[in-house]
């Protein structure tokens, strides 16, 4: 079936860094990829919405700035937490679509900072 | 405001027995539904849909009901077996968007 890589699957690190996430739909072509942030025992809350070649769609709330999506390829999308805060501290997953099937989610990473 | 909700965070149920999971929507424009198994630091897999025009859909053990008048959706599993211990989300499509609810964590007893 479909495959979705998302790396790395854990990060700790400093505040103040700068994290990438990368999401790749390994045996499709992905039109369209989505980020999740997903705080305990709460629901996936999509954060935006990727098209290849376009600017990301962001949900109200999520600071553009802070979450930098880049969506380089049909098969490629990466997320950028700049300068991060313990406040970013979650787990993130990342989801690709393509036409005429389901959604198939990475296996998330999980975001540490101290 | 949530647009969807799984109001069960957790549900237990002997080996054998049906497992029902439920979830309840607010959106009419919701067209595809969806339910995805999630297990312990890993994403949600796929596991059944559902478009708007039916009511019903079965794979093997699974199947899941729409009642669209009740804005409800069900997942049936029967028989139930340890290994479909998981989180159960379910989700449903407005364009292409997807709304999840928060899941319940189902755990099935040998």
């Amino acid at each position: 079936g479909a495959v979705v890589s998302q790396h790395p699957s854990w990060v700790i690190c400093k505040s103040g860094t700068s994290v990438k996430i990368e999401c790749r739909s390994l045996d499709f072509q992905a039109t369209t990829m989505f980020w999740y942030r997903q705080f305990p025992k709460q629901s996936l809350m999509l954060m935006a919405t990727s098209n290849e070649g376009s600017k990301a769609t962001y949900e109200q709330g999520v600071e553009k700035d802070k979450f930098l999506i880049n969506h380089a390829s049909l098969t490629l999308s990466t997320l950028t937490v700049t300068s991060a805060h313990p406040e970013d501290s979650s787990f993130y997953i990342c989801s690709a679509l393509s036409s005429n099937q389901p959604q198939h989610f990475g296996d998330g990473t999980r975001l540490s900072i101290l | 405001d949530q647009q969807v909700k799984q109001n069960s965070p957790s549900l237990s149920v002997q080996e054998g027995r049906i497992s029902i999971l439920n979830c309840d929507y607010t959106n009419s424009m919701f067209d595809y539904f969806l339910w995805y198994k999630k297990y312990p630091a890993e994403g949600p897999t796929f596991l059944i849909s559902i478009s708007s025009i039916k009511d019903k859909n079965e794979d093997g053990r699974f199947t899941v009901f729409l009642n669209k008048s009740a804005k409800h959706l069900s997942l049936h599993i029967v028989p139930s077996q340890p290994g479909d211990s998981a989180v159960y989300f379910c989700a449903a499509r407005d364009f292409n968007k997807f709304y999840f609810g928060s899941g319940t964590k189902l755990n099935v007893k040998p």
